[in-house]
């Protein structure tokens, strides 16, 4: 069963716009991660948020978290081409087990 | 460099044929997980094992099967009983009390 579905399934942005995209889930976490997956390669993490905690920043990744809607964001500010890629929610429930969305396809118009 | 190896990157199987995928990390991770990717589908996890000598199912682990011999190593066989297995593989190991995931760069399977 996948736990995170995220929102939008595909998104197309200029370079130097915000790119934000949604992921909603079911049970209860501890925490929810995000990573990204360049076509055709491995996932890679970029940031994990607490059940806990409700914003977090890393570089030009802003992360949120509202439990009580059981729902995260991932702003990606004044994206880049290289940005492109899709990005994936992981939510985890302390058996650490990530359980993945279907993904949000980004693509960066230069 | 630490990290988590897959092999081979492409892999072709006849009909009837059981394939092995290879997957080790030198990252001294205790769990090991085992994901399938289709198009628009997202990851579903095939299996996991979180201790040597010991795995789980998970969501889709019909047509499959792992071993756990050593803590580096969680090879994933895809049995002839697996009627669709067209599709992305991907490995992916966690270290003790963490959660961020470290993957390898995947082995894309294709029934011919």
């Amino acid at each position: 069963s996948q736990q995170g579905e995220e929102d939008p399934q595909a998104l197309s942005i200029q370079e130097g716009e915000n790119a934000t995209m949604n992921c909603s889930y079911k049970t209860s976490i501890n925490n929810l991660q995000w990573y990204r997956q360049n076509s055709g390669r491995g996932l890679v993490h970029l940031i994990l948020i607490r059940s806990n905690e409700r914003e977090k920043h890393s570089g030009r990744l802003r992360v949120t978290l509202d439990t009580s809607k059981k729902s995260s964001s991932l702003l990606i500010t004044a994206s880049r081409a290289a940005d492109t890629a899709s990005y994936f929610c992981a939510t985890e429930g302390g058996s650490y087990i990530p359980t993945f969305g279907r993904g949000t396809s980004l693509i960066v118009h230069p | 460099d630490g990290g988590i190896t897959q092999s081979p990157k492409y892999l072709f199987r006849k009909e009837g044929q059981n394939v092995t995928l290879s997957c080790e990390q030198n990252l001294n991770h205790d769990a090991m997980y085992w994901y399938r990717q289709d198009p628009g589908q997202g990851l579903r996890l095939i299996y996991y094992s979180q201790i040597v000598n010991d795995f789980q199912k998970g969501d889709i682990a019909e047509g499959y099967s792992v071993s756990r011999e050593k803590k580096e190593s969680f090879p994933l066989t895809v049995t002839s009983a697996q009627k669709n297995p067209t599709a992305f593989y991907l490995c992916a190991s966690i270290g003790f009390l963490n959660t961020e995931a470290f993957f390898g760069q995947g082995t894309r399977l294709t029934v011919v």
